[in-house]
Protein backbone atom coordinates (compact mmCIF):
# COMPACT_ATOMS: atom_id res chain seq x y z
CA UNK A 1 0.00 0.00 0.00
CA UNK A 2 1.11 3.24 -1.18
CA UNK A 3 -1.06 5.50 1.48
CA UNK A 4 -1.75 8.62 0.44
CA UNK A 5 0.52 10.32 -2.55
CA UNK A 6 0.65 13.96 -3.11
CA UNK A 7 1.55 15.21 -6.70
CA UNK A 8 3.77 18.06 -7.18
CA UNK A 9 6.13 17.85 -4.59
CA UNK A 10 7.57 21.22 -5.51
CA UNK A 11 6.13 23.90 -7.46
CA UNK A 12 7.02 27.47 -8.35
CA UNK A 13 4.10 29.67 -9.69
CA UNK A 14 3.71 33.50 -10.23
CA UNK A 15 0.88 35.17 -9.12
CA UNK A 16 -1.96 34.73 -10.86
CA UNK A 17 -1.53 31.13 -12.50
CA UNK A 18 -3.07 28.29 -11.65
CA UNK A 19 -2.46 24.98 -10.49
CA UNK A 20 -3.89 21.74 -9.17
CA UNK A 21 -2.63 19.39 -6.45
CA UNK A 22 -3.07 15.93 -7.02
CA UNK A 23 -3.62 13.87 -3.34
CA UNK A 24 -4.64 10.04 -3.81
CA UNK A 25 -5.57 7.10 -1.11
CA UNK A 26 -5.44 3.30 -1.87
CA UNK A 27 -6.67 2.62 2.03
CA UNK A 28 -9.99 2.92 1.16
CA UNK A 29 -11.28 5.85 3.24
CA UNK A 30 -14.58 7.61 3.47
CA UNK A 31 -13.16 10.94 4.77
CA UNK A 32 -10.73 13.25 2.83
CA UNK A 33 -8.81 16.46 3.66
CA UNK A 34 -6.29 19.21 2.18
CA UNK A 35 -4.67 21.43 5.14
CA UNK A 36 -1.70 24.42 4.59
CA UNK A 37 1.04 24.63 7.36
CA UNK A 38 2.84 28.18 7.52
CA UNK A 39 5.50 28.70 10.18
CA UNK A 40 4.14 29.50 13.54
CA UNK A 41 0.01 28.68 12.34
CA UNK A 42 0.09 24.65 12.59
CA UNK A 43 -1.64 23.02 10.18
CA UNK A 44 -4.84 24.81 8.85
CA UNK A 45 -7.96 22.96 6.76
CA UNK A 46 -8.64 24.33 3.92
CA UNK A 47 -11.95 21.74 2.38
CA UNK A 48 -12.44 18.22 3.73
CA UNK A 49 -14.85 15.32 1.75
CA UNK A 50 -16.88 13.27 4.17
CA UNK A 51 -17.63 10.78 1.15
CA UNK A 52 -16.96 10.94 -2.17
CA UNK A 53 -19.62 13.44 -4.02
CA UNK A 54 -19.34 15.91 -1.00
CA UNK A 55 -17.23 18.76 0.03
CA UNK A 56 -17.37 20.89 2.50
CA UNK A 57 -15.23 24.42 3.99
CA UNK A 58 -12.83 24.38 6.43
CA UNK A 59 -11.16 26.90 8.38
CA UNK A 60 -8.82 28.59 5.50
CA UNK A 61 -11.14 27.73 2.13
CA UNK A 62 -10.47 31.48 0.31
CA UNK A 63 -8.86 31.16 -2.84
CA UNK A 64 -9.04 27.64 -3.15
CA UNK A 65 -11.68 24.86 -4.67
CA UNK A 66 -11.70 21.01 -4.31
CA UNK A 67 -12.98 18.10 -6.51
CA UNK A 68 -13.51 14.38 -4.88
CA UNK A 69 -13.24 12.90 -8.02
CA UNK A 70 -13.94 9.32 -6.68
CA UNK A 71 -13.52 7.84 -3.70
CA UNK A 72 -9.24 7.55 -3.80
CA UNK A 73 -8.64 11.26 -4.97
CA UNK A 74 -9.34 14.43 -3.82
CA UNK A 75 -8.04 17.42 -5.88
CA UNK A 76 -7.16 20.66 -4.99
CA UNK A 77 -7.05 23.77 -7.35
CA UNK A 78 -5.24 27.21 -6.82
CA UNK A 79 -7.12 29.24 -9.62
CA UNK A 80 -5.34 32.73 -9.51
CA UNK A 81 -2.56 31.91 -7.33
CA UNK A 82 -1.81 34.63 -4.95
CA UNK A 83 1.65 34.93 -2.59
CA UNK A 84 -0.20 34.80 0.70
CA UNK A 85 -0.92 30.97 -0.66
CA UNK A 86 2.88 30.29 -0.59
CA UNK A 87 2.70 26.84 1.95
CA UNK A 88 3.19 23.75 2.59
CA UNK A 89 0.23 21.57 1.40
CA UNK A 90 -0.91 18.36 3.23
CA UNK A 91 -3.76 15.86 2.16
CA UNK A 92 -4.78 13.67 4.47
CA UNK A 93 -7.28 10.66 4.65
CA UNK A 94 -9.24 8.97 7.38
CA UNK A 95 -11.38 6.00 8.56
CA UNK A 96 -14.36 6.83 10.66
CA UNK A 97 -13.34 8.65 13.19
CA UNK A 98 -9.62 7.35 13.53
CA UNK A 99 -6.46 8.83 12.86
CA UNK A 100 -5.47 10.63 9.56
CA UNK A 101 -2.72 9.72 7.30
CA UNK A 102 -0.92 12.31 6.09
CA UNK A 103 0.79 12.59 2.14
CA UNK A 104 3.88 13.53 1.90
CA UNK A 105 3.30 17.29 1.75
CA UNK A 106 3.49 19.71 -1.64
CA UNK A 107 5.78 22.59 -1.27
CA UNK A 108 4.33 25.85 -3.27
CA UNK A 109 6.50 28.91 -3.59
CA UNK A 110 4.62 32.05 -5.43
CA UNK A 111 5.89 34.71 -6.48
CA UNK B 1 -8.95 31.31 22.70
CA UNK B 2 -7.54 29.24 19.94
CA UNK B 3 -8.96 25.44 19.92
CA UNK B 4 -6.30 23.74 20.49
CA UNK B 5 -2.87 25.24 22.08
CA UNK B 6 0.40 24.21 22.31
CA UNK B 7 3.68 25.47 24.15
CA UNK B 8 5.59 25.87 21.16
CA UNK B 9 8.88 25.14 22.64
CA UNK B 10 11.77 24.84 21.79
CA UNK B 11 12.70 22.26 24.40
CA UNK B 12 15.94 21.41 24.51
CA UNK B 13 16.58 17.92 26.64
CA UNK B 14 19.61 16.15 27.46
CA UNK B 15 19.75 12.34 26.60
CA UNK B 16 17.99 10.13 28.50
CA UNK B 17 16.00 13.17 30.56
CA UNK B 18 12.35 13.09 30.73
CA UNK B 19 10.24 15.67 29.02
CA UNK B 20 6.25 16.22 29.04
CA UNK B 21 4.29 18.44 26.90
CA UNK B 22 0.56 19.27 27.57
CA UNK B 23 -1.64 20.69 25.32
CA UNK B 24 -5.08 22.53 26.32
CA UNK B 25 -8.35 22.55 24.73
CA UNK B 26 -11.40 24.48 24.30
CA UNK B 27 -14.34 22.39 23.31
CA UNK B 28 -15.26 20.28 25.94
CA UNK B 29 -17.43 17.89 24.00
CA UNK B 30 -14.16 16.76 22.13
CA UNK B 31 -14.04 13.04 22.11
CA UNK B 32 -10.82 12.07 20.05
CA UNK B 33 -7.36 12.96 20.93
CA UNK B 34 -4.18 12.36 19.32
CA UNK B 35 -0.41 12.79 19.36
CA UNK B 36 1.61 13.03 16.01
CA UNK B 37 4.70 13.62 15.16
CA UNK B 38 6.49 15.87 12.28
CA UNK B 39 9.91 15.64 11.38
CA UNK B 40 11.69 18.77 10.05
CA UNK B 41 10.44 18.81 6.34
CA UNK B 42 7.86 15.78 6.26
CA UNK B 43 4.65 14.87 7.01
CA UNK B 44 3.00 14.47 10.30
CA UNK B 45 2.62 10.89 11.77
CA UNK B 46 0.59 9.55 14.36
CA UNK B 47 2.49 9.08 17.76
CA UNK B 48 -0.55 7.88 19.93
CA UNK B 49 -3.91 8.53 20.13
CA UNK B 50 -5.23 9.12 23.87
CA UNK B 51 -7.36 6.98 25.70
CA UNK B 52 -9.39 8.16 29.05
CA UNK B 53 -7.74 5.92 31.42
CA UNK B 54 -4.28 6.74 29.82
CA UNK B 55 -2.15 4.82 27.52
CA UNK B 56 1.75 4.03 27.03
CA UNK B 57 3.41 2.85 24.37
CA UNK B 58 7.20 1.79 25.46
CA UNK B 59 8.60 5.13 26.74
CA UNK B 60 5.88 7.42 25.46
CA UNK B 61 2.64 7.69 27.92
CA UNK B 62 -0.34 9.98 27.26
CA UNK B 63 -2.67 11.44 29.63
CA UNK B 64 -6.10 13.33 29.11
CA UNK B 65 -7.65 15.52 32.24
CA UNK B 66 -11.28 16.16 31.14
CA UNK B 67 -11.77 18.37 34.35
CA UNK B 68 -9.09 20.42 32.99
CA UNK B 69 -9.45 20.22 28.56
CA UNK B 70 -5.52 19.44 28.26
CA UNK B 71 -3.90 16.01 27.33
CA UNK B 72 -0.04 15.42 27.73
CA UNK B 73 2.58 13.44 26.25
CA UNK B 74 5.54 12.24 28.49
CA UNK B 75 8.53 10.73 26.83
CA UNK B 76 10.94 9.01 29.22
CA UNK B 77 14.78 8.10 28.56
CA UNK B 78 14.95 10.42 25.93
CA UNK B 79 16.95 9.56 22.53
CA UNK B 80 18.72 12.01 20.17
CA UNK B 81 15.58 10.33 17.34
CA UNK B 82 13.04 11.48 19.33
CA UNK B 83 13.91 15.18 18.08
CA UNK B 84 10.94 16.08 16.20
CA UNK B 85 7.85 18.73 16.32
CA UNK B 86 5.08 17.19 18.60
CA UNK B 87 1.47 18.74 17.25
CA UNK B 88 -1.72 18.18 19.45
CA UNK B 89 -4.73 17.19 17.53
CA UNK B 90 -8.51 17.12 18.94
CA UNK B 91 -11.59 16.74 16.79
CA UNK B 92 -13.10 20.24 16.04
CA UNK B 93 -16.02 21.57 17.73
CA UNK B 94 -19.07 20.41 16.20
CA UNK B 95 -17.45 17.78 13.73
CA UNK B 96 -16.47 14.84 15.02
CA UNK B 97 -14.81 14.20 11.06
CA UNK B 98 -12.95 17.36 11.76
CA UNK B 99 -9.69 17.52 13.59
CA UNK B 100 -7.86 20.76 14.72
CA UNK B 101 -4.74 20.82 15.16
CA UNK B 102 -2.33 22.33 17.86
CA UNK B 103 1.11 24.32 16.47
CA UNK B 104 3.44 21.78 17.70
CA UNK B 105 6.13 21.80 20.23
CA UNK B 106 10.34 21.62 18.91
CA UNK B 107 11.91 19.33 20.80
CA UNK B 108 15.51 19.13 20.71
CA UNK B 109 17.32 15.97 22.32
CA UNK B 110 21.18 16.69 22.74
CA UNK B 111 24.06 14.72 23.16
Amino acid sequence: NAGVTQTPKFQVLKTGQSMTLQCAQDMNHNSMYWYRQDPGMGLRLIYYSASEGTTDKGEVPNGYNVSRLNKREFSLRLESAAPSQTSVYFCASRAGYETQYFGPGTRLLVL
Amino acid sequence: RKEVEQDPGPFNVPEGATVAFNCTYSNSASQSFFWYRQDCRKEPKLLMSVYSSGNEDGRFTAQLNRASQYISLLIRDSKLSDSATYLCAVNRAGSARQLTFGSGTQLTVLP
